[in-house]
């Protein structure tokens, strides 16, 4: 089993709905935790941090559940430019680790 | 700055060939990563580095592959002999002080053993 689990997808989504996935991770002494974004054949790059008490950022909204052991994205108001994978990462005694990624696709 | 720089952006070989991927992070990062994106695998962390010195290679997949950080400003990635079974996206990544911030990384060398 991997460390960090996340549904690959993809979420095919319309045009300003809502939509929202999970990351399950395995390590309960993982200590930070980010959400990342892939474009296709680009490199990732950091979306949003995600904090014990739950943040967002404009229309995304991260949350973690320590005792679940999970993470979760939201995004309101879907544009098509947020089509792109969504990589959950964990942070655990200095080492990063990366899920393999939700492919979200938003259609016009 | 320019960012975490990666040269080759490509690499065609053949099987048995040595291969080195080189890597720039972003100047004051102590933290210099190596990861492996594959379609199968996703990315996977193979080393990483803190102020020059390895910290953890267990992500190296064998003795084939060896990474070296002689300086602040420069990395190795090599593999020596490749094989088909490595063909992926390397990716480089620089983080500033401490390792849980953000991670920057560089656009990566898509190798493809033939």
């Amino acid at each position: 089993r991997k460390e960090v689990e996340q549904d690959p997808g993809p979420f095919n989504v319309p045009e300003g709905a809502t939509v929202a996935f999970n990351c399950t991770y395995s390590n309960s002494a993982s200590q930070s935790f980010f959400w990342y974004r892939q474009d296709c054949r680009k490199e990732p790059k950091l979306l949003m941090s995600v904090y014990s008490s739950g943040n967002e950022d404009g229309r995304f909204t991260a949350q973690l559940n320590r005792a679940s052991q999970y993470i979760s994205l939201l995004i309101r108001d879907s544009k098509l430019s947020d089509s792109a994978t969504y990589l959950c990462v964990a942070i655990r005694d200095d080492k990063i680790i990366f899920g393999k990624g939700t492919r979200l696709h938003i259609l016009p | 700055d320019a960012g975490v720089i990666q040269s080759p952006r490509h690499e065609v070989t053949e099987m048995g060939q040595e291969v080195t991927l080189r890597c720039k992070p972003i100047s004051g990062h102590d933290y210099l990563f190596w990861y492996r994106q594959t379609m199968m695998r996703g990315l996977e962390l193979l080393i990483y580095f803190n102020n020059n010195v390895p910290i953890d290679d267990s992500g190296m997949p064998e003795d084939r592959f060896s990474a070296k950080m002689p300086n602040a400003s420069f990395s190795t990635l090599k593999i020596q002999p490749s094989e088909p079974r490595d063909s992926a996206v390397y990716f480089c990544a620089s983080s500033p002080g401490t390792v849980n911030t953000e991670a920057f990384f560089g656009q990566g060398t898509r190798l493809t053993v033939v």
